[in-house]
């Protein structure tokens, strides 16, 4: 079955500097990869997500490259502001159509430092 | 708010007790998850169902039983639960829709979750 690794576990940044975060995955059948933000108390909430004709996607400071040769794909945050500060978590969905059964990433904690 | 719906937000059962968990999902969605997220582990899907018929259980124990009775509603019913399935437990729909070769899909959206505690 398809297996998600994500790196690091922790990240610590300074407020404006830019944030990148790694995920790798086993099954080269996933189609579909969203990244996932989870503040304290809340669910996991969509930031963005990138599917596997698509070798990158910006939304404004938010941006999510994918390499499907190396199967891999990461999140890249940048001019980061304490409101950045989440667990971040990035998944991978196969051909079965249902964008919701997800395979996820461990989470990577980010703390931006003002 | 995303459109999902979870109650309680807090639960704390007894090992012999049998308790519900509620989903409810505003969005016209066709597509309803159960998910658990434990300390230190990555979320682990449990349930999915497709037009309220359940098309995966990921070997969850019988001790969890779910049920769908419409679209929009999904349960999840707990009885004789371990400490160890101590955990949020996290409701999500999506829109999976296809007509022939074409499909319509939404992302996955997310309740605040059920924070279950067994005593």
């Amino acid at each position: 079955g398809e297996n998600v690794e994500q790196h690091p576990s922790t990240l610590s940044v300074q407020e404006g500097d830019s944030a990148v975060i790694k995920c790798t995955y086993s099954d080269s059948a996933s189609n579909y990869f969203p990244w996932y933000k989870q503040e304290l108390g809340k669910g996991p909430q969509l930031i963005i997500d990138i599917r596997s004709n698509v070798g990158e996607k910006k939304d404004q400071r938010i941006a999510v490259t994918l390499n499907k040769t190396a199967k891999h794909f990461s999140l890249h945050i940048t001019e980061t502001q304490p409101e950045d500060s989440a667990v971040y978590f990035c998944a991978a969905s196969g051909g079965s159509g249902n964008t919701g059964k997800l395979i996820f990433g461990q989470g990577t904690t980010l703390q931006v430092k003002p | 708010e995303t459109g999902v719906t979870q109650t309680p937000r807090h639960l704390v059962m007894g090992m012999t007790n049998k308790k519900s968990l509620k989903c409810e999902q505003h969005l016209g969605h066709n597509a309803m998850y159960w998910y658990k997220q434990s300390a230190k582990k990555p979320l682990e899907l449990m349930f999915v169902y497709n037009f309220k018929e359940q098309t995966e259980n990921n070997s969850v124990p019988s001790r969890f039983s779910p049920e769908c009775p419409n679209s929009s509603h999904l349960f999840l019913h707990l009885h004789t639960l371990q400490p160890e399935d101590s955990a949020l437990y996290l409701c999500a729909s999506s829109q999976d829709l296809r007509v022939g070769r074409r499909a319509s899909r939404t992302e996955a959206f997310f309740g605040q979750g059920t924070r279950l505690t067994v005593v």
